[in-house]
């Protein structure tokens, strides 16, 4: 079945950088868009970005263009997001999604602290 | 940007009630909506696709309705594992948009 396995999350401090990475299997990678969206604590759901399948579209919200990149390597069915520049709002949990069918993977927590 | 707006943000109810959760599109968005229900600590699951389509293995008692702006999730004869939070998502344009979530719990 499909599975999309977040990792790389953790405590930063602000200003830093961080990259997260997304495991797919179970399903053709190289075949679907994917996308990042974030749920800060207790608060609701952010879309942050989308891939193409083959990497050559990339989208980002306003709120995270210019600091956030998503990238994918389709012969390791592997997402990522390099995130620079890190705020304490940026404190969620981060999400990769499948798109069309929007399958989510379990997330990984992030924490921007000094 | 297509604004999604949920309502309510949260409800109470019995056992065997009827709920029903709304989402509006700040414009017509067609029939690209999805509604999803979350537990605590638990990455979201999708019920209904396009509007109106229930989710292979997501009970009959969810349903969906509605298309353009106006959308709504219901849940017939809630169960005790209905006890979560639902939002809508629409897809129609980028960016995707949220709704704020209905928090649903017991009476």
């Amino acid at each position: 079945q499909v599975q999309l396995v977040e990792s790389g999350g953790g405590v930063v401090q602000p200003g830093r950088s961080l990259r997260l990475s997304c495991a797919a299997s179970g399903f053709t990678f190289r075949a679907y868009a994917i996308h990042w969206v974030r749920q800060a604590p207790g608060k609701g759901l952010e879309w942050l970005a989308v891939i193409s399948f083959d990497g050559t579209e990339k989208k980002y919200a306003d709120s995270v263009k210019g600091r956030f990149t998503i990238s994918r390597d389709n012969s390791k069915d592997t997402l990522y997001l390099q995130m620079n520049s890190l705020r304490p709002e940026d404190t969620a949990v981060y999400y990769c999604v499948r798109g069309s069918s929007w399958d989510w993977g379990q997330g990984t927590l992030v924490t921007v602290s000094s | 940007d297509i604004q999604m707006t949920q309502s309510p943000s949260s409800l109470s109810a019995f056992v065997g009630d009827r709920v029903t959760i709304t989402c509006r599109a700040s414009q017509g968005i067609g029939n690209d909506l999805g509604w999803y229900q979350q537990k605590p600590g638990k990455a979201p699951k999708r019920l209904i696709y396009l509007a109106s389509s229930l989710q292979s293995g997501v009970p009959s008692r969810f349903s969906g309705s509605g298309s353009g702006t106006e959308f709504t999730l219901t849940i017939n004869s809630l169960q005790p594992e209905d006890f979560a939070t639902y939002f809508c998502l629409h897809h129609n344009t980028y960016p995707p948009a949220f709704g704020q979530g209905t928090k649903v719990d017991f009476k």
